[in-house]
């Protein structure tokens, strides 16, 4: 069983960026792909973006891009997503979650979530 | 991009009762790729049914999901008191991005 473990709540000023951190562990890193999902206060789930560790191949939501960046360090299991030019808009728990696939073209529900990280925008 | 439009906003049911979530999408997709998380406060969503009606690992059977084309539908044949939760569903087709419902609240009356 894969487990997401993520870095802690952060606080940010309106205009900075975050970076929040994944680490894997119970699989191979390399065999699946890493989503990122956030749920403002109260709200719904938002699909962000997502990569394939083993090919980095990215792919973001369009309402995401420019300030939105997903990367993966294969030696450390980990992913990180970075959200810059943030607004009050921005806070929300953002989750990490897999999916069992590594292939583009092929998707997979989430079958494992990290606990999620707060993230706070203000000043 | 593919909207899912859930059913009733809050249900509210007793222990014992059955209970049906509908998910409507905005355009017709393959049920291959359909969802139900079922999230409780302060945890992340937990994935119930892939594939429109497949249980995930470790699911109890009083689970199962259906549909397909546009509407879907979860049901869970009599409700223990963990089952109140909030419920989403969500599309992973291929054609990104992916999308999920605005949840069903089900509530103990």
């Amino acid at each position: 069983q894969v487990q997401l473990v993520q870095s802690g709540a952060e606080l940010k000023k309106p205009g900075s960026s975050v970076k929040v951190s994944c680490k894997a562990s119970g699989g191979t890193f390399t065999t699946y792909t890493i989503a990122w999902v956030r749920q403002a206060p109260g709200q719904g789930l938002e699909w962000m973006g997502r990569i394939i560790p083993i090919h980095d191949i990215t792919k973001y939501a369009q309402k995401f891009q420019g300030r939105f960046t997903i990367t993966a360090d294969k030696s450390a299991s980990t992913a990180y997503m970075e959200l810059s030019s943030l607004t009050s808009e921005d806070t929300a728990i953002y989750f990490c979650a897999r999916e069992d696939v590594m292939i583009p073209i092929e998707t997979a529900a989430f079958d494992s979530w990290g606990q999620g990280t707060m993230v706070i925008v203000s000043s | 991009e593919i909207v899912l439009t859930q059913s009733p906003g809050t249900l509210s049911l007793s222990p014992g009762e059955r209970a049906t979530l509908s998910c409507r999408a905005s355009q017709i997709f393959s049920s291959s790729y359909l969802a139900w998380y079922q999230q409780k406060p302060g945890q992340p969503p937990r994935l119930l049914i892939y594939g429109a009606s497949i249980r995930a690992t470790g699911i109890p059977d009083r689970f199962s999901g259906s549909g397909s084309g546009t509407d879907f539908t979860l049901t869970i044949s009599r409700l223990e008191p963990e089952d109140f939760a909030v419920y989403f569903c969500q599309q992973y087709d291929s054609s990104l991005p992916y999308t999920f419902g605005q949840g069903t609240k089900l509530e103990i009356k």
